[in-house]
C-alpha cells in the first residue's frame, strides 16, 4: 500500500528558512514525478513544486521561484523542500504527492500524503 | 491562473445521486483531458477518485463517475452514502505557466 509522510513542519519567523521532507513507501519512488501542493487556510489547494522521476527537471509556481527548492533522494525514497525567505503568505498545509507517472505533465496526483503545517508568523 | 470554479456546498439525501461542476477555461479544462478529482476528509490524506476526466483508479467505488464538456467537467455521486460527506475537488492540468489548477472545493453533506 502506498504512503507518503509529510514531517518538518512549525512556526518559522518571516525571512526564516524551513525544510519539509516526505518519506515514501509502498511503490517504486524512482518511477514517479513528485510533486508538492499547498493549501493556505480557507483557501483551495494550490500547486507549489514538481520534480521529475531522476530529478531532472523541477518546476515551481511563480510565487516561490527562487526562495523554495525541490530535491529528491531516489535512494532513500524522500522528497524534500527547501523553503527559504519565508513569507506570512507561505502558512499553509503542505502535501507531497505522487504523479500519475514518471514525468510532471499531462498527469494527476495519484496519492498523497496527510500534510504537515507551516505557520510563518513574527 | 484563476481557480476552477466549484459550488461551495452540494447535498443530497442516502441514495440519491448528485453532481459537482467545476468550470474553467479553454486555456485549460476546454484545452486538455486531464480533468481529476480528489475526496479530502479534514486531517486525512486527500484521495484520488477521478482522473483524465472519466477514468476511475482501481478501488474507488463505480458509483463515482466523471464527464466533461467544453469548459466545464462534472463529478457524479449515485446511491450517495453518508461516507461521501467530504470536501471534493477538481483540478486540470493547464499546459505552460502554473501546470496545474485547482478548483475551489465543494463541500458534499449527507442529509
Amino acid at each position: 500500500q502506498e504512503q507518503l509522510v509529510e514531517s518538518g513542519g512549525g512556526v518559522v519567523q518571516p525571512g526564516r528558512s524551513l525544510r519539509l521532507s516526505c518519506a515514501a513507501s509502498g511503490f517504486y519512488f524512482s518511477d514517479y514525478g513528485m510533486h508538492w501542493v499547498r493549501q493556505a487556510p480557507g483557501k483551495e489547494l494550490e500547486w507549489v513544486a514538481g520534480i521529475w522521476n531522476d530529478g531532472s527537471r523541477k518546476y515551481y509556481v511563480d510565487s516561490v521561484e527562487g526562495r523554495f527548492a525541490v530535491s529528491r533522494e531516489n535512494y532513500n525514497n524522500i522528497l524534500n523542500l527547501q523553503m527559504n525567505s519565508l513569507r506570512v503568505e507561505d502558512t499553509a498545509v503542505y502535501y507531497c504527492a505522487r504523479a500519475g507517472h514518471s514525468s510532471l505533465w499531462n498527469s494527476y496526483f495519484h496519492s498523497w500524503g496527510q500534510g504537515t503545517l507551516v505557520t510563518v508568523s513574527s | 491562473q484563476s481557480a476552477l470554479t466549484q459550488p461551495a456546498s452540494v447535498s443530497g439525501s442516502p441514495g440519491q445521486s448528485i453532481s459537482i461542476s467545476c468550470t474553467g477555461t479553454s486555456s485549460d479544462i476546454g484545452s486538455f483531458n486531464y480533468v481529476s478529482w480528489y475526496q479530502h476528509i479534514p486531517d486525512k490524506a486527500p484521495k484520488l477518485m477521478i482522473f483524465d476526466v472519466s477514468d476511475r483508479p482501481s478501488g474507488v467505488s463505480n458509483r463515482f463517475s466523471g464527464s466533461k464538456s467544453g469548459n466545464t467537467a462534472s463529478l457524479t455521486i449515485s446511491g450517495l452514502q453518508a461516507e461521501d460527506e467530504a470536501d471534493y475537488y477538481c483540478s486540470s492540468y493547464s499546459g505552460s505557466g502554473t501546470p496545474y489548477v485547482f478548483g475551489t472545493g465543494t463541500k458534499v453533506t449527507v442529509l
